[in-house]
């Protein structure tokens, strides 16, 4: 099946500072979506981008699929923002292992 | 938005019972829904796809007899963990897919501890 690969696992940030999260993907895909996993596990979609570059506050994403990657951007990050991020392709959701986010104030 | 309820969040149960996980979807029709698995500090792991009116599709390697799935309405789904094992203790994930392709929407999870 298809291989999602993330980096960095993990990532300590300060408050204010801002990161690039990224998926790599084996294959071509027909969806792509990032996902936030709180600390009490609750999944939160981000955005479903299988190609091109959206903006939602803070979070923005591009994906390039002719180069079969992805990467999620956090500018002037919050407490809030700790947590799991996790990139899935395609109608079932293969998912990457994660990237693990901590915000210290 | 579309809410999928899950419940119970947290559930403790003694080895070789059973122990049945339900997922809702609250505002919306859900005709299929999606069952993942999660150990601590890794990732979802997809399970079985439960299509309503119509039997389960399981994943490679799960134990369709275990992990018991009925989607017998369009709201209303669930997993049962049959004669449960330490081992089976997860955190267990349903998930919908809301109109679009676009649109998914997770329960809350369920942390099972088999004991």
């Amino acid at each position: 099946g298809i291989q999602v690969e993330q980096s960095p696992p993990d990532l300590i940030l300060q408050e204010g500072a801002n990161s690039t999260l990224r998926c790599n993907f084996s294959d071509s895909v027909n969806n792509l979506q990032w996902f936030h996993q709180n600390p009490w596990g609750q999944l939160i979609n981000l955005f479903y981008i299988p190609s091109g570059t959206k903006q939602n506050g803070r979070l923005s994403a591009t994906t390039v699929a002719t180069e079969r990657y992805s990467l999620l951007y956090i500018s002037s990050s919050q407490t809030t923002d700790s947590g799991v991020y996790f990139c899935a392709v395609n109608y079932k959701l293969s998912f990457g292992a994660g990237t693990t986010v901590t915000v210290r104030a | 938005g579309a809410v999928v309820s899950q419940h119970p969040s947290r559930v403790i149960c003694k080895s070789g019972t059973s122990v049945k996980i339900e997922c809702r979807s609250l505002d919306f029709q859900a005709t299929t829904m999606f069952w993942y698995r999660q150990f601590p500090k890794q990732s979802l792991m997809l399970m079985a796809t439960s299509n309503e009116g119509s039997k389960a599709t399981y994943e490679q390697g799960v134990e369709k007899d275990k992990f018991l799935i009925n989607h017998a309405s369009l709201t209303l789904s669930t997993l049962t963990v049959t004669s449960a094992h330490p081992e089976d203790s997860s955190f267990y994930i349903c998930s919908a897919v809301v109109g679009q392709l676009n649109g998914y929407t997770f329960g809350s999870g369920t942390r099972l501890t088999v004991v």
